[in-house]
């Protein structure tokens, strides 16, 4: 089954606390972004990545690193997470241009 | 900058009745995607219908049925016979050259279906 996979789905931390989340696809997918979203924001775009070893900035990448090391699978970083990165998470994952599959979601709460 | 303007922050609809959502953008491309996705309850996001801007044809999946009007930059979704599992955030999304390829998100619209 062609999905895009997101781990941890739920995260409680405390400020400062690295973390990574995990996100994978099946789909040999060159393509690969992430986005949080939050009430009244919509979907605003962290990182994307166009291929392995390639990455990219979106409109909110302070606070959060990436990495591309292989193409199924692109980790979203948070060095020293803080309260205002409390947020749902997506990874989603694309044929280029076409259409975007996301993964089920990442719910962080950062005390 | 390119923008998706959905003017309806909620809309509510009878059961079994006809709903249109509306979405509007700004491009000065002729080859583009646009896409209508849909985040229910659970927050999963999942793709109700996409649009290739060089089809004249108007897409449609089932139940769902757009009105793409490409010189007014209109991209409406219509849902019939709606039902109560229709209920959710719609987005409508746009996808091309002008914006690196980056999908530009509409703010949604919330989509109440009344028993």
């Amino acid at each position: 089954e062609a999905q895009v996979t997101q781990n941890p789905r739920y995260l409680i931390t405390v400020t400062g606390k690295k973390l990574t989340v995990t996100c994978s696809q099946n789909m040999n997918h060159e393509y690969m972004s992430w986005y949080r979203q939050d009430p009244g924001l919509g979907l605003r775009q962290i990182y994307y990545s166009m291929n392995v070893e390639v990455t990219d900035k979106g409109d909110v990448p302070e606070g959060y690193k990436v990495s591309r090391k292989e193409k199924r699978n692109f980790p979203l970083i948070l060095e020293s997470p803080s309260p205002n990165q409390t947020s749902l998470y997506f990874c989603a994952s694309r044929e280029d241009p076409g259409t975007q599959y996301f993964g089920p979601g990442t719910r962080l709460l950062v005390l | 900058a390119q923008t998706v303007t959905q003017s309806q922050p909620e809309m509510s609809v009878q059961e079994a009745e006809t709903v249109t959502l509306s979405c509007t953008y700004d491009t000065s491309e002729s080859d583009y995607y646009l896409f209508w996705y849909k985040q229910p309850p659970s927050r999963q996001m999942i793709l109700v219908i996409r649009q290739e801007a060089y089809k004249q044809q108007n897409a449609t999946e089932n139940r769902f049925s757009v009105n793409f009007q490409k010189a007014a930059k209109s991209f409406s979704l219509k849902i019939s016979d709606s039902q109560l599992g229709d209920a959710a955030m719609y987005f409508c999304a746009y996808i091309g050259m002008d914006s690196n390829y980056q999908l530009i998100w509409g703010a949604g619209t919330k989509l109440i279906i009344k028993p």
